[in-house]
């Protein structure tokens, strides 16, 4: 039984490049929750999304970012144009949506040289 | 703006001790209180949570303790062992929101043999 899967589980980009991450959630789940973890911090909270639709996406910032979930495949986080500043750990966690219960991914840490 | 705070930052604990750690919150609309468990290059895997209806919850070694008026919550970690060396992370969220988590800043747990 496989749980949420995420990918690439390390990126590097250069300043400018375009970032694209993949979250497949966990079999039976339709809720997507992207976290951001900067080093020795705790997570915070992106975006939300349910298939099609972006249902939250207070924390996510208002230029570059992106994210999508659609009907069929994963989940993407797509950042434009990164900065060193996007460097950090992204987290993708998923639930059913009935229950509080969110399982989260390994995450892929991206780096931004 | 910190919505759920932690402490202690670091623990150090004897293998065989208590390990305690304490989160505080201030949103009222909060009713999901979940623990996370994180090992260095991993994601946060889900380790006890509780809502609050209850004071109390207790899953094998490691007991929540809620204090509604307070707005505080704690987790215990009983005989404490190496193996649960690990960044702890309280977090919270609210089913009338986008249910996303709140996250404490981390504490890092040294048990020592």
């Amino acid at each position: 039984n496989a749980g949420v899967m995420q990918n690439p589980r390390h990126l590097v980009r250069r300043r400018g490049q375009e970032a694209r991450l993949r979250c497949s959630p966990m079999k039976g789940h339709s809720h997507v929750y992207w976290y951001r973890q900067l080093p020795e911090e705790g997570l915070k909270f992106m975006v939300y999304l349910q298939k099609e639709n972006i249902i939250d996406e207070s924390g996510m910032p208002k230029e570059r970012f992106s994210a999508e979930f659609p009907k069929e495949g994963p989940s993407i986080l797509r950042i434009q144009q990164v900065v060193r500043g996007d460097s950090a750990a992204y987290f993708c966690a998923s639930s059913t949506g009935e229950l509080y219960e969110q399982y989260f991914g390994p995450g892929t840490r991206l780096t931004v040289t | 703006q910190q919505q759920v705070k932690q402490s202690p930052q670091s623990l150090i604990v004897q293998k065989g001790g208590i390990s305690i750690i304490n989160c505080a919150y201030e949103n009222t609309a909060f009713d999901y209180f979940p623990w996370y468990q994180q090992f260095p290059g991993k994601g946060p895997a889900l380790l006890i949570a509780i809502r609050p209806d209850v004071s109390e919850k207790k899953e094998g070694r490691f007991t929540i303790s809620f204090n509604k008026s307070a707005k505080q919550f704690s987790l215990h970690i009983m005989d404490s062992q190496p193996g649960d060396s690990a960044t702890y992370f309280c977090a919270a969220s609210s089913q009338t929101g986008a249910n996303n988590l709140f996250f404490g800043t981390g504490t890092r747990l040294t048990v020592i043999p």
